[in-house]
C-alpha cells in the first residue's frame, strides 16, 4: 500500500515549457486534490476531483489543467510554464470516515523551479 | 479576509512543556477542523481531526475545538525537539464550497533541548 504517490520528484523547467505532474493514489479513495505550498502562504488549491470524471476549480486555477484519469489517477498540466509557478505541488486524496466525515492524505511532493 | 488564521511564529517552547498552537476560521458552516505537522521538505502529515465541540486526545497531543468562537487549538504535552515543525491548521465544509479544505498558513514550533 503506498497511499499517494507522485511523479516527478523535482524538476527544472524554462518559462513556456509545458509539462504534466501525475499523481496516484492506491486506497480507494473518490476525491483527489491538487495543491501548491508557497514560503508563507499555506496550501492553496489548485483544482480537485470529487469523483471519476469530475474536475473543478479551486483558489488558484489559471494556468494549469487536470485530467481525472480513472479513480486512482489525477494530473495536473503546467501548458505555459511561468516563472510564478515556481513551487511544491502536493497532490492528496481524502476518504470518508465512520459518521460521513472526511480525511485528506497528501503525496511526497513535486518540486518546480521555472527558470 | 482569509478563511483560516494561524500566527506564523516561531514559537519556541523548552523541552518537556506544553506547546499550545492556535487557529481561527471565518465560516460558521464549517464542519471538521484538522491538524497537519509538516517536516521542512516533507510533505503534510495528518495528526489530528475534530468534528464537535470539546477536546479529543491521542497521546500527547489534544485538539480542541470551539465553535461559537471559530477557533481551534493544538495543545502538544511533553514536547520533544522531533515535535519542531510547522503545524497546519486545515478546515473543511464552509457552507458554500462544501468539498474543500482550506488550510491556515502554519505556525513553526521550535522545541528548544
Amino acid at each position: 500500500n503506498a497511499g499517494v504517490t507522485q511523479t516527478p520528484k523535482f524538476q527544472v523547467l524554462k518559462t513556456g515549457q509545458s509539462m504534466t505532474l501525475q499523481c496516484a493514489q492506491d486506497m480507494n479513495h473518490n476525491s483527489m486534490y491538487w495543491y501548491r505550498q508557497d514560503p508563507g502562504m499555506g496550501l492553496r488549491l489548485i483544482y480537485y476531483s470529487a469523483s471519476e470524471g469530475t474536475t473543478d476549480k479551486g483558489e488558484v486555477p489559471n494556468g494549469y489543467n487536470v485530467s481525472r484519469l480513472n479513480k486512482r489517477e489525477f494530473s495536473l498540466r503546467l501548458e505555459s510554464a511561468a516563472p510564478s509557478q515556481t513551487s511544491v505541488y502536493f497532490c492528496a486524496s481524502s476518504e470518508v470516515t465512520s459518521g460521513g466525515k472526511e480525511t485528506q492524505y497528501f503525496g511526497p511532493g513535486t518540486r518546480l523551479l521555472v527558470l | 479576509q482569509k478563511e483560516v488564521e494561524q500566527n506564523s511564529g516561531p514559537l519556541s517552547v523548552p523541552e518537556g512543556a506544553i506547546a499550545s498552537l492556535n487557529c481561527t476560521y471565518s465560516d460558521r458552516g464549517s464542519q471538521s477542523f484538522f491538524w497537519y505537522r509538516q517536516y521542512s521538505g516533507k510533505s503534510p502529515e495528518l495528526i489530528m481531526f475534530i468534528y464537535s465541540n470539546g477536546d479529543k486526545e491521542d497521546g500527547r497531543f489534544t485538539a480542541q475545538l470551539n465553535k461559537a468562537s471559530q477557533y481551534v487549538s493544538l495543545l502538544i504535552r511533553d514536547s520533544q525537539p522531533s515535535d519542531s515543525a510547522t503545524y497546519l491548521c486545515a478546515v473543511k465544509g464552509p457552507t458554500y464550497n462544501f468539498n474543500k479544505f482550506y488550510f491556515g498558513s502554519g505556525t513553526k514550533l521550535n522545541v528548544k533541548p
